[in-house]
């Protein structure tokens, strides 16, 4: 079926640092795109998203790449700091106008940043 | 506002014991959905429900019902559990139809099935 994969499973930056979480997926009628940042023992919590129409979206400290040629997204964090330690999954919905939350989602990177 | 509250928050059943986990939002959401997350992997759609009465399979609903009779409550239960339901399950909400800006999750419910 298809499936939405990580490239790294574990990553490590010291603080202050500029962090990169890559994602592939594999279907190309994914229509929008999101990253969700998860500490231990809480809920994913929305990151920043992007639609298939735009290549790049900026948020605080953050930015969502999205190469549709080669089915891939990134985010990127500037200036990483301790707090932003988490597991960090990609997610996307197919086109269509209902997707009704069914979110398929990434297997999750691990980042640690290191004061 | 409190969001998404779910209850329990840790709960360990033996094989064939039967369980209601209970999620609720304050936020006055259309959307609900039931996920569960194992180790490694991220959250996989169980069912979800577009209102109040209604409710749908998701991508892995074997072995699971759910109930949506009032709209700010989204049960999900295990009739029979087994070991393969052990699990961290999360509920979220959304006022729209896609899971976005608009989306909240619960703190989740850790299951074992022994």
């Amino acid at each position: 079926g298809e499936s939405v994969g990580l490239h790294l499973p574990t990553l490590s930056v010291q603080e202050g640092d500029n962090s990169i979480i890559n994602c592939a997926y594999s279907n190309s009628a994914s229509d929008y795109f999101i990253w969700y940042k998860q500490e231990s023992g809480k809920g994913p919590q929305f990151i920043i998203d992007i639609r298939s129409n735009m290549d790049k979206r900026q948020g605080q400290r953050v930015t969502v790449l999205l190469n549709k040629t080669v089915k891939h997204l990134s985010l990127q964090i500037a200036a990483t700091q301790p707090g932003d330690s988490a597991v960090y999954f990609c997610a996307e919905t197919p086109a269509g106008g209902t997707s009704y939350g069914k979110l398929t989602f990434g297997q999750g990177t691990i980042l640690t940043v290191h004061p | 506002n409190a969001g998404v509250t779910q209850t329990p928050k840790f709960r360990v059943l033996k094989t064939g014991q039967s369980m209601t986990l209970l999620c609720a939002q304050d936020m006055n959401h259309e959307y609900m959905y039931w996920y569960r997350q194992d180790p490694g992997m991220g959250l996989r759609l169980i069912h979800y429900s577009v209102g109040e009465g209604t409710t749908a399979k998701g991508e892995v609903p074997d072995g699971y019902n759910v109930s949506r009779l009032k709209k700010q409550n989204f049960l999900l239960g295990l009739e029979s559990a087994a070991p393969s339901q052990t699990s961290v399950y999360f509920c979220a909400s959304s006022y729209g139809v896609r899971l976005n800006t608009e989306a909240f999750f619960g703190q989740g419910t850790r299951l074992t099935v022994v």
